[in-house]
């Protein structure tokens, strides 16, 4: 199996402040992706990230207000922008290592007050 | 577009009873990749098991097996012989193709709340 780890694990954020979540991985993977997770909610994609190119944005979902880094191929930050309380969640990183397994991170749980 | 649909908001079992847990899926893609994931009230997501649209056989891995009736477009994960920490949400997803430019992204359902009780 392989292992992801993000940080920060939980944070609490002031509401208008920016929060910069990174996933590393103990491979090297073509794409990763970032996934949010409401309260209650299930989960849903923001973007995938590939190493030396733009991240692709899942519709309702900009640039602006999560930009991503993917520096190289273990090594992926996303930035919550401007944060309100409507992006209190769960954000994960996910990736596949091998075969059919797709595998996650942690999670990093976002307070916005 | 790909859907994958959990009616089952809550599931209560015995503890070393099995219990089955739906998932239902609509896709026109011949090819694709059907996963159940666990995720306990830590946050994580904990992969369980993965099926192949084109595997002949419904995949197992320990006490976790998926029923795989693709005429029906279904894919239940059984559990068997429940134990207390089985209790956590349960999310069934499925893989975009990767012939059509798709990707290992995944589309999920709104999960199932199983609680296993002594």
């Amino acid at each position: 199996s392989a292992v992801i780890s993000q940080k920060p694990s939980r944070d609490i954020c002031q509401r208008g402040t920016s929060l910069t979540i990174q996933c590393q991985v103990d491979s090297q993977v073509t794409m990763m992706f970032w996934y949010r997770q409401q309260p209650g909610q299930s989960l849903t994609l923001i973007a995938t990230a590939n190493q030396g190119s733009e991240a692709t944005y899942e519709s309702g979902f900009v640039i602006d207000k999560f930009p991503i880094s993917r520096p190289n191929l273990t090594f992926s930050t996303l930035t919550v922008s401007n944060m309100s309380p409507e992006d209190s969640s769960i954000y994960l990183c996910s990736v596949r290592i091998s075969g059919n397994t797709i595998y996650f991170g942690e999670g990093s749980w976002l307070t916005v007050v | 577009a790909q859907k994958i649909t959990q009616t089952q908001p809550g599931m209560f079992v015995q503890e070393k009873e099995a219990v089955t847990l739906d998932c239902t899926y609509d896709t026109s893609d011949p090819s694709y990749g059907l996963f159940w994931y666990k995720q306990p009230s830590s946050g994580e997501m904990i992969f369980l098991i993965y099926q192949g649209s084109y595997d002949q056989q419904n995949a197992t891995e320990g006490r976790y097996s998926l029923n795989f009736q693709k005429a029906r477009k279904s894919a239940n994960l059984v559990i068997s012989a429940s134990q207390l920490g089985d209790s956590a949400m349960y999310f069934c997803a499925m893989r975009s193709p990767l012939s059509q430019g798709g990707s290992e992204k995944l589309v999920f359902g709104k999960g199932t709340k199983l609680t296993v009780n002594p």
